[in-house]
């Protein structure tokens, strides 16, 4: 089945410590993006990719790094986790880019504590 | 910057009530405007979208109308049933914005019997 897949589903991980969360798409979309979702604050933009080689920052990239070395996969990296870090995060592609209009399709998520 | 502000939830509605969750935005340009779902421990999934003014998105009997006038993209339903219990995000991307999306905080329904 196409779609979006995140790995780990969950994670406790203890502060300072290394993170990198998976994430890939077999949709062959252009851009994908990472947000976290933080309870009364929505979902927030994270780092996106308009295309493989290109990586932009988005509301809240502090403490997080992407790449993208092909289409397919865009993992997230968190050099030294931080309690604040603490946050469900989701993974999303579109087929385009460009405009407004594609819709982003959204991965299961992952569950990351930090303590 | 652009925002998208929703009305706070939770919304708790018996099955069969009409249900109305309030969207306005603010946004440069002409925005497409988009609701998605998210059902308890799943993802995101698009539920409905309009590109440009007085569009109306539909899906699984919601509704939502682009109104640029007031700047709203209000969702309905007019009988919703306890598998609509989710949470509710208005999202829009702007144009000339690399198609980023900018959410609101999202809208609890709960649906009882």
């Amino acid at each position: 089945i196409a779609g979006i897949t995140q790995a780990p589903t969950s994670q406790i991980l203890a502060a300072g410590r290394r993170m990198t969360l998976r994430c890939t798409q077999d949709m062959r979309h252009n851009a994908m993006y990472w947000y976290r979702q933080d309870l009364g604050l929505g979902l927030r933009l994270i780092h996106y990719s308009n295309t493989a080689g290109t990586t932009g920052k988005g509301e809240v990239p502090d403490g997080y790094s992407v790449s993208r070395a092909n289409t397919d996969d865009f993992p997230l990296t968190l050099a030294s986790a931080v309690p604040s870090q603490t946050s469900v995060y989701f993974c999303a592609s579109r087929r385009s880019a460009d405009g407004g209009t594609d819709t982003q399709y959204f991965g299961p998520g992952t569950r990351l504590t930090v303590l | 910057g652009d925002s998208v502000t929703q009305m706070e939830g939770p919304v708790t509605l018996s099955e069969e009530a009409f249900l109305t969750i309030n969207c306005t935005y603010t946004a440069t340009g002409y925005p497409s405007l988009f609701w998605y779902v998210q059902y308890p421990g799943e993802g995101l999934q698009l539920l409905l979208k309009a590109t440009k003014a007085d569009d109306k998105g539909s899906n699984k009997g919601f509704e939502a109308t682009y109104r640029k006038e007031t700047t709203s993209f209000h969702l309905e339903k007019g009988s919703v049933q306890v598998s609509d219990s989710a949470v509710y995000f208005c999202a829009l991307s702007a144009s000339g914005t690399a198609s980023k999306l900018t959410f609101g905080t999202g809208t609890r329904l709960q649906v009882t019997l």
